[in-house]
């Protein structure tokens, strides 16, 4: 079963609006969760770790304020994007460690009109 | 620069017979590797790993096969099924990113398994 859970699935929104992303670890604690975002038949590409309690780390070339990430607990991990446009329409897949390997969300897809 | 690269971005086979899907990397610091399975609009789901202490991994239908000294890993599927179309993505970590163990992915290659 699912150990990940991310939502929504999928969201539209009109440009300059803000859309919030939720990922929730299942049955189990989470202090790391990571952040990727995937282009149309492109790679996965992380745009930043979210730690527990303390500033999230950013790959180089996101921007930390318009990418906000705030992981309060040790079960969700929130992306904020704000004032979105329609280059920020992308899929976002959140993901967290269980034992070995990262397990990842269903994925958000987002549409900016 | 790429560190993962999967040089094909498809491949065919019937049903049946053997599926390999092939991948590169260029950091010799990557000791971890990892193939994940993605359906569309689905994130991916971990399929096998292998570290790079061993040279082979297998679980079921899946063989990981690592070679370290021409950075290169292969996953094989025999037999394949119509299921196991989807794109398939290498992954690896490095010792450095220590207990966070970020992944690089290479871009995914497309398998269609034909009935």
């Amino acid at each position: 079963g699912a150990v990940v859970s991310q939502h929504p699935s999928r969201v539209i929104c009109k440009s300059g609006t803000s859309v919030k992303i939720e990922c929730r670890s299942l049955d189990f604690q989470a202090t790391t969760m990571f952040w990727y975002r995937q282009f149309p038949k492109k790679s996965l590409m992380l745009m930043a770790t979210s730690n527990e309690g303390s500033k999230a780390t950013y790959e180089q070339g996101v921007e930390k304020d318009k990418f906000l990430i705030n992981h309060a607990s040790l079960t969700l991990s929130t992306l904020t994007v704000t004032s979105a446009h329609p280059e920020d329409s992308s899929f976002y897949i959140c993901s967290a460690r269980v034992g070995g390997p990262l397990h990842f969300g269903n994925g958000t897809r987002l549409t900016v009109t | 620069d790429q560190q993962v690269k999967q040089n094909s971005p498809s491949l065919s086979v019937q049903e049946g017979r053997i599926s390999i899907l092939n991948c590169d990397y260029t950091n010799s610091m990557f000791d971890y590797f990892l193939w994940y399975k993605k359906y569309p609009a689905e994130g991916p789901t971990f399929l096998i790993s292998i570290s790079s202490i061993k040279d082979k991994n297998e679980d079921g239908r899946f063989t990981v096969f690592l070679n370290k000294s021409a950075k290169h890993l292969s996953l094989h599927i025999v037999p394949s099924q119509p299921g196991d179309s989807a794109v398939y993505f290498c992954a690896a970590s490095e010792r450095s990113s220590g207990s966070a163990r970020q992944l690089t992915f290479g871009s995914g290659t497309q398998l269609t398994v034909l009935p």
